[in-house]
């Protein structure tokens, strides 16, 4: 099973700072089969990037994502108030499909 | 816009089966995509359960596959989560979703989500 650690745990950053979000595999994820969620309070996680560094449909081009082999990035490049929320990355390359523990990107 | 709507008993005993159902709107599971199961237990993170295709294949975790039955109904255009032998561990907000197609085949991220369904395991 790859083990997905994600760092920090918790971000506290101000609007319009960058945020840089890293996503490190206990073993190689091939063919970057990688991807990156948001979840706010009480609603379902959102798809915000797969293959590592391609948008999903709607997501702002302040979101990108970067990496291969074992180490991944989520930069968002100016924090706007709704992108407070927790961040989690998931590798689809092996069975079982594994997420990280997420980090929260939190108001300073 | 495709839309996905879970349903079933907010309240299962241990040792009982879990029984979910997810109405799809705005497509029909008979046209394809992947259509799978996510939970997250209260202030915890995410663990897949498993998708399935109309087709036949499937991506299971492992580690709930022998408790874990998936269906579709094509005909109510809904698909479905059996998991059986429950214990307090199982306790979880239940997510379904349809997957994004990708070259992983069976096991690819989820681009549309349920608002989820919180089932708690109690006697």
């Amino acid at each position: 099973e790859i083990v997905l650690t994600q760092s920090p745990g918790t971000l506290s950053l101000s609007p319009g700072e960058r945020a840089t979000l890293s996503c490190r595999a206990s073993q190689t994820v091939s063919n970057k089969y990688l991807a990156w969620y948001q979840q706010k309070p009480g609603q379902a996680p959102r798809l915000l990037i797969y293959g590592a560094s391609s948008r999903a449909t709607d997501i702002p081009d302040r979101f990108s994502g970067s990496g291969s082999g074992t180490d991944f990035t989520l930069t968002i490049s100016r924090l706007e108030p709704e992108d407070f929320a927790v961040y989690y990355c998931q590798q689809y390359v092996n069975s079982p499909l594994t997420f990280g523990g997420g980090t929260k990107v939190e108001i300073k | 816009q495709v839309q996905l709507q879970e349903s079933g008993p907010g309240l299962v005993k241990p040792s009982e089966t879990l029984s979910l159902t997810c109405a799809v709107s705005g497509y029909s599971l008979s046209n394809g995509y992947h259509w799978g199961w996510i939970r997250q237990p209260p202030g915890k993170g995410l663990e897949w359960i498993g998708s399935i295709y109309h087709a036949g294949s499937s991506c299971y975790n492992p580690s709930l596959q022998s408790r874990v039955t998936l269906s579709l109904d094509t005909s109510e255009n809904q698909f479905s989560l059996k998991l059986s032998s429950v214990t307090a561990a199982d306790t979880a907000v239940y997510y379904c979703t349809r997957l994004r197609p990708c070259s992983a085949g069976s096991c690819c991220p989820p681009d549309y989500w349920g608002q989820g369904t919180l089932v708690t395991v109690s006697s």
